[in-house]
């Protein structure tokens, strides 16, 4: 079975400081992550994903992601947070490879960022 | 503009009552899901189709039913055996190359509220 772990219900940032949330994940084999974001009342918008390949992983708005083997870990990352990055962020993980019927992925259970200015 | 869409935004159920969601993409997607989606408790898988006329159960389908007639739609039957569904519900969809590295693009939802 695999599974997502966002440690953190709620962070809190200031407009302008580097913003971390945090993700460890569980999978048999070689995972694929991904991050997405979710403003209220709306679907979620793909972030970025891992492969394979380079660790450090950029995505969309500024995002960037880096995966950990050793700490079993893909935590998302900005530079600098701005007020709009405030939302609900979620962590997904699917195994490679896992075959046909094995497309779904498993989400965490998510983290709302605020960006205070 | 390529993309997925759900109907109603919003809808309201009776007692006793079956509501379909609609969705519909036309990102020429052979796989399809829908999650549900509850406070503090992520999304969880209810159903997921990998190509017409194909669908699996997800992690909570008990009381929900779907069909997958067209390779665009992939609408939701909330049956009235569901006994708590009141609920913000996702479509999604993705490409369905075997090794796995697809996305999963998300429609706009709808919220589901029983009266």
């Amino acid at each position: 079975a695999q599974s997502v772990a966002q440690p953190e219900d709620q962070v809190n940032v200031a407009e302008g400081n580097p913003l971390t949330v945090k993700c460890t994940y569980s999978v048999s084999g070689n995972p694929y992550l991904f991050w997405y974001v979710q403003y209220p009342n709306r679907g979620l918008q793909f972030l970025l994903k891992y492969i394979t390949g380079d660790n450090l992983v950029k995505g969309s708005y500024g995002f960037e992601a880096e995966f950990n083997k050793s700490q079993t870990s893909f935590h998302l990352k900005k530079p600098s947070a701005l007020v709009s990055d405030s939302a609900l962020y979620f962590c997904a993980v699917r195994a490679a490879f896992s075959g046909a019927g094995s497309y779904q992925l498993t989400f965490g259970k998510g983290t709302k960022l605020s960006v205070i200015p | 503009d390529g993309g997925i869409t759900q109907s109603p935004k919003y809808l309201f159920r009776k007692e006793g009552q079956n509501v379909t969601l609609s969705c519909e993409q036309n990102l020429n997607h052979d796989a399809m899901y829908w999650y549900r989606q509850d406070p503090g408790q992520g999304l969880r898988l209810i159903y997921y189709s990998q190509i017409v006329n194909d669908f699996q159960k997800g992690d909570i389908a008990e009381g929900y039913s779907v069909s997958r007639e067209k390779k665009e739609s992939f609408p939701l039957t909330v049956t009235s055996a569901q006994k708590n569904p009141t609920a913000f519900y996702l479509c999604a969809s993705s490409t369905s190359r075997p090794t796995g590295e697809n996305t999963i693009y998300f429609g706009e939802g709808s919220w589901l509220t029983v009266v």
